[in-house]
């Protein structure tokens, strides 16, 4: 069955402090590996995309790894910010036709 | 520029009754797609349509749901007779081109229902 695993369910965090959340999937065939971030009350937005040669990708304080052999992917997020407040979601695309299947996400919570 | 939008952005429906939910693409997107976010999950993908043809209907969870998009821009969710189950936020995104694996889908904000 194609599966996307998300952990935690919930993290709460310092500000400041960094975090990593953790994605297994078993989606097959695989096309590429997103992150979303999702706002309370808004749509998800897009961090990074990682296909299947790439095993790291940036965008500012996120960092998201790929293991294409275990199937794992985590997102690093580096000196956390109150914005950083979201759920964190895990999507991997399914064949060429690009069908998305989602995780259940992580939701961050980081306080002052 | 603008994203994509949805409306209502809250539905509060009796049971039993039909809803209609509406999403407005991104200007010249040629794909748009439906999912159903029950609460404290991710989405879950109901259909597809590029440009007005409605490509992939597989998610829709009965007959009781029904999309078009007849120009191939706005595009309407519509259920009817609804049950307690399809509370849920619908979300609306869209993208560029043809449905492609490397294609990024723009998300619309949702829109919350609630079914009593």
């Amino acid at each position: 069955k194609n599966q996307v695993e998300q952990s935690p369910q919930s993290l709460i965090i310092l500000e400041g402090k960094n975090c990593t959340l953790q994605c297994n999937y078993t989606v097959s065939p695989f096309s590429n590996l997103r992150w979303y971030k999702q706002d309370t009350g808004r749509g998800p937005v897009s961090l990074t995309i990682m296909t299947f040669s790439e095993n790291t990708k940036s965008n500012g304080r996120y960092t998201a790894t790929l293991d294409a052999d275990t199937k794992q992917s985590s997102l690093h997020i580096t000196a956390s910010q109150l914005s950083d407040s979201a759920s964190y979601i895990c999507v991997v695309t399914r064949g060429q036709g690009g069908k998305l299947i989602f995780g259940q996400g992580t939701e961050l919570s980081v306080k002052p | 520029g603008a994203g994509v939008s949805q409306s209502p952005r809250y539905k509060v429906a009796k049971r039993g009754q039909d809803v209609a939910l509406r999403c407005d693409p991104i200007s010249g997107h040629v794909s748009l797609f439906w999912y159903q976010q029950a609460l404290g999950q991710g989405p879950e993908f109901l259909t597809y349509f590029q440009n007005e043809a409605q490509l992939d209907k597989s998610g829709l969870p009965s007959d009781r749901f029904f999309a078009e998009r007849p120009e191939g821009s706005v595009s309407t969710l519509k259920i009817q007779r609804t049950q307690q189950e399809d509370s849920a936020v619908y979300l609306c995104a869209s993208s560029s081109q043809t449905s492609g694996a490397h294609e990024t889908q723009y998300f619309g904000p949702g829109t919350r229902l609630l079914v009593l």
